[in-house]
């Protein structure tokens, strides 16, 4: 079973408009994290924004923010006035803990988001 | 700091041949883990390590592969022999004891041909 889902393959959003990537995840781990980085076509992964499982209000941070529903285990990434440069790959990834009593942290399939002109 | 460094950037390699990625992890941090992308199967954890010490390396596809951390500061992952299906981009991340954000290289571009 999918750990963590994203169901946009791709996205397309105007410049300057709000757009929402999709997550939801899977995990009966009552501790975990949860992640949105960005990969631009440079390829490497830049991370976005973090959102823990115990914390009450969404994480934000800058132009992004993370609508996190957690009865609903999703955790969606919102990007207001989208730029140009906004256009990547975003992959969402989540942290559980496991028996070794290390910690994993496991992707999505992640979303191209296209901002146009 | 000047983050999580791998080496080489890119490589390209005969089938059969040995293959050597590197790493260098941010200084402080106690995770290393190796990720491997390719377009079919995504972002795959490989192997990670904490304090130096494998933790889990169910995601190493095969005996072929292999990783080790000899100190805090260096890490490298093997391939011997590579096959065409390997060929990826293998990212190196890190990150505090206490896990927040995994910081990731540039990664590596194998190619096997």
């Amino acid at each position: 079973a999918q750990k963590i889902t994203q169901t946009q393959p791709g996205m397309f959003v105007q410049e300057k408009e709000a757009v929402t990537l999709d997550c939801t995840y899977d995990t009966s781990d009552p501790s975990y994290g949860l992640f949105w980085y960005k990969q631009p076509s440079s390829g490497e992964m830049i991370f976005l924004i973090y959102q823990g499982s115990y914390d009450q209000q969404n994480a934000t941070e800058g132009r992004y923010s993370l609508n996190f529903q957690k009865a609903r285990k999703s955790a969606n990434l919102v990007i207001s006035a989208s730029q140009l440069g906004d256009s990547a790959m975003y992959f969402c990834a989540m942290r559980e803990s496991q028996n070794t009593g290390g910690f994993k942290t496991i992707f999505g399939a992640g979303t191209r988001l296209f901002v146009k002109a | 700091d000047a983050g999580v460094i791998q080496s080489p950037r890119h490589e390209v390699t005969e089938m059969g041949q040995e293959v050597t990625l590197r790493c260098k992890p941010i200084s402080g941090h106690d995770y290393l883990f190796w990720y491997r992308q390719t377009m079919m199967r995504g972002l795959e954890l490989l192997i990670y390590f904490n304090n130096n010490v494998p933790i889990d390396d169910s995601g190493m596809p095969e005996d072929r592969f292999s990783a080790k951390m000899p100190n805090a500061s260096f890490s490298t992952l093997k391939i011997q022999p590579s096959e065409p299906r390997d060929s990826a981009v293998y990212f190196c991340a890190s990150s505090l004891a206490n896990p927040l954000e995994a910081f990731f290289g540039q990664g590596t571009r194998l190619t096997v041909v």
